[in-house]
C-alpha cells in the first residue's frame, strides 16, 4: 500500500530534551515536505527538500532541522524543543512538488511543557 | 493578509444538503487548486484538482474557478455523514510548496 508513515502519532516531551520524528515513504517520490498544522493558522511548510541531499526552508524554519540522506527517508528534528513547537505535524511527499498532488501522513501530535 | 482565506466554520447541514465550500485568494500567480479532505485524526488527503476557471466535475463533488475575482468553490450534492470533515484549499506556489487556507470544518448530520 503507497503511503507516508509518521512515527510518533504522539509525543510529550520537556523543553529543551532534542527529539525526532521520522518520516518514510514507499512511493519513491522525489519531494519531501513537512508542515506544521496550528488552529487558526493552517498548514504551514517548515522545510522541503527536492531529492536526496537537497533540502530548502519553508514558511517557519526556525527551530528545526532536517536531512534527506536516503530517498524514502525524511526525518524532522527538534534540537531544543520548545512550547510554542507545540503542534500537529505532518510529513507529506509527492512526485515532484509543484502541482503534483501531495501525499501525507497521519500526523504527529507534539506537545513540549 | 493570507495568501488563501477560508471561513473555518463549522458548516452544519442535514445530510442529503447541498454544500457549498468557497475560498478567495490574493496572489495572482496561482493557477493551479486543489481541494483536500481532512478527517478527523488523519492527514489531508486530494479530494479534487483543477486548473482552469470554470468548473470539474467528480461525483458529487464539483469544483468551480473564477480567477476574475479569485474564488474558488466546492460543491457537494446529496451530502452525507461521511462528508463531515474539514476541507482545505491549496494551491502551489513554485515548486516547492502548497499553500493551504486554513480549513472549513463541515458537520453534516443525518
Amino acid at each position: 500500500e503507497a503511503q507516508v508513515t509518521q512515527n510518533p502519532r504522539y509525543l510529550i516531551t520537556v523543553t529543551g530534551k532534542k527529539l525526532t520524528v521520522t518520516c518514510s515513504q514507499n512511493m519513491n517520490h522525489e519531494y519531501m515536505s513537512w508542515y506544521r498544522q496550528d488552529p487558526g493558522l493552517g498548514l504551514r511548510q517548515i522545510y522541503y527538500s527536492m531529492n536526496v541531499e537537497v533540502t530548502d526552508k519553508g514558511d517557519v524554519p526556525e527551530g528545526y532541522k532536517v536531512s534527506r540522506k536516503e530517498k524514502r527517508n525524511f526525518p524532522l528534528i527538534l534540537e531544543s524543543p520548545s512550547p510554542n513547537q507545540t503542534s500537529l505535524y505532518f510529513c507529506a511527499s509527492s512526485l515532484g512538488g509543484g502541482n503534483s498532488p501531495l501525499h501525507f501522513g497521519n500526523g504527529t501530535r507534539l506537545t513540549v511543557t | 493578509q493570507k495568501e488563501v482565506e477560508q471561513d473555518p466554520g463549522p458548516l452544519s447541514v442535514p445530510e442529503g444538503a447541498i454544500v457549498s465550500l468557497n475560498c478567495t485568494y490574493s496572489n495572482s500567480a496561482f493557477q493551479y487548486f486543489m481541494w483536500y479532505r481532512q478527517y478527523s485524526r488523519k492527514g489531508p488527503e486530494l479530494l479534487m484538482y483543477t486548473y482552469s476557471s470554470g468548473n470539474k466535475e467528480d461525483g458529487r463533488f464539483t469544483a468551480q474557478v473564477d480567477k476574475s475575482s479569485k474564488y474558488i468553490s466546492l460543491f457537494i450534492r446529496d451530502s452525507q455523514p461521511s462528508d463531515s470533515a474539514t476541507y482545505l484549499c491549496a494551491s502551489p506556489l513554485g515548486f516547492q510548496k502548497l499553500v493551504f487556507g486554513t480549513g472549513t470544518r463541515l458537520l453534516v448530520s443525518p
